[in-house]
């Protein structure tokens, strides 16, 4: 039972133009959020986080939307660059049981000069 | 970068073979983990450590046994590599002081289980 969800495996943007992706998750106990990068032949790095007692968390050109209610958390990047073309895997814990994070299945962005 | 490496970093064994990984970090982390990744799974937790000789199951333990005599040592053994082991296997430490504390991981070990 897949608890992380990323239901598109794959995304394609234009240069300059604003990337989303989306994470869906099941258990209500999940309270922290994490979003990985991931290049070919490399492990994957951490980008952004947060926690439920917000909605929005900033970083640059990356922005973490939290909607609790929903179950739901996106990734917002803009503007988009080549460079950040990469698997993104949306990660979470509940804050319990030495913090192990629970892996969606990742998104494949790709953006395109 | 988070000192961690993993050993070896390509391996092709036989079905039935014992394989041992190795993971090295020069951080002091307490925590270290294995995961495997695999297409349309992401990634996958298979075993953790939050100290030496303290480790417990994540959620593909099956197959799987995880040692750990020294803070910097992470050592992941498949007792009989079967085919379904085959996979890339990372490893990640992290302080944990918080649940917002980030893993860092490493470069990542491909097993070919033929």
């Amino acid at each position: 039972d897949q608890q992380v969800k990323q239901n598109s495996p794959s995304l394609s943007v234009q240069e300059g133009r604003i990337s989303i992706l989306n994470c869906d998750y099941t258990n209500s106990m999940f309270d922290y959020f994490l979003w990985y990068k991931k290049y070919p032949a490399e492990g994957p790095t951490f980008l952004i986080s947060i926690s439920s007692i917000k909605d929005k968390n900033e970083d640059g050109r990356f922005t973490v939307f939290l909607n609790k209610s929903a179950k739901h958390l996106s990734l917002h990047i803009v503007p988009s660059q080549p460079g950040d073309s990469a698997v993104y895997f949306c990660a979470a814990n509940s804050g319990g049981s030495n913090y192990k994070l629970t892996f969606g299945k990742g998104t494949l962005l790709t953006v395109n000069p | 970068d988070a000192g961690i490496t993993q050993s070896p970093r390509h391996k092709v064994t036989e079905t039935g073979t014992p394989v041992t990984l190795r993971c090295h970090q020069t951080e002091n982390h307490r925590y270290m983990y294995w995961y495997r990744q695999d297409p349309g799974h992401g990634l996958r937790l298979i075993h953790y450590s939050y100290g030496v000789k303290d480790t417990d199951k994540g959620e593909v333990s099956d197959g799987y046994s995880v040692s750990r005599s020294k803070t910097e040592d992470f050592l992941l053994t498949l007792e009989s590599a079967t085919s379904s082991q085959t996979s890339v296997y990372f490893c990640a430490i992290s302080e944990s002081k918080g649940p917002l504390d980030e893993q860092y991981f490493g470069p990542g070990t491909r097993l070919t289980v033929t």
